[in-house]
């Protein structure tokens, strides 16, 4: 069942603050979040496992509430280079079957 | 090591004839993903194999389409007739996974299929 990303999508200018959400309907074991720019593969950006674990990554965090079934990407004082689509996958009972969310597309403008 | 291979990048077929798409694990890795991408539904996952084995192949859209891991290292994801309808950028991605361990997912280059 694939998870539900807010907004589609969001246009910033640089330097400011940006959030994007990703919602499950059924329990999660943990969350990805990956982001492809256009034309290429989707990257890596960091692993949250159940337990409300909130990561960092440069001025990119995300936090996962195991309650509420959701994730969320915080990107901070976005800079140009984090344009892109950001997806969140979502692994439920830790049966390793990766399933990505509709995709939420980032534009920095100067 | 180059990371997921994926072969070849641009496919250019006339519908009803066979594709077959090819992607090299990364070595150590276990756990291999097929996903399909166009703008209208996004990332979708075709099927999934863990230690060469399919586990869940509910993605999979129709019979044409059938994926295999003949070894550790090595898939393919063949298409057979083609439609136009199939043309897409088809994504295989690698991780290591054990029990109720979610690790990164490595992804290749894609392979953009053009069904005319």
């Amino acid at each position: 069942q694939q998870p539900v990303q807010s907004p589609q999508a969001v246009i910033l200018r640089e330097g400011e603050d940006a959030v994007i959400n990703c919602s499950s309907s059924k329990a999660l074991y943990s969350v990805h979040w990956y982001r492809q720019k256009h034309g290429e593969a989707p990257v890596f950006l960091m692993i949250l496992l159940k337990g409300g674990e909130q990561k960092g990554h440069e001025k990119i965090s995300a936090s996962f509430n195991e309650k509420k079934q959701q994730s969320s990407l915080y990107l901070t004082a976005s800079q140009l280079s984090y344009s892109g689509t950001y997806f969140c996958g979502t692994d439920y009972f830790g049966n390793e079957k990766l399933t990505f969310g509709t995709g939420t597309r980032l534009t920095i403008i100067p | 090591d180059a990371g997921v291979i994926q072969s070849p990048r641009h496919e250019v077929t006339e519908m009803g004839q066979e594709v077959t798409l090819r992607c090299k694990l990364i070595s150590g890795h276990n756990s291999l993903f097929w996903y399909r991408q166009t703008m209208m539904r996004g990332l979708e996952l075709l099927i999934y194999f863990n230690n060469n084995v399919p586990i869940d192949d509910s993605g999979m859209p129709e019979d044409r389409f059938s994926a295999k891991m003949p070894n550790a290292s090595f898939s393919t994801l063949k298409i057979q007739p083609s439609e136009p309808r199939d043309s897409a950028v088809y994504f295989c991605a690698s991780s290591f996974s054990a029990r109720q361990v979610s690790t990164e997912a490595f992804f290749g280059q894609g392979t953009r299929l053009t069904v005319v």
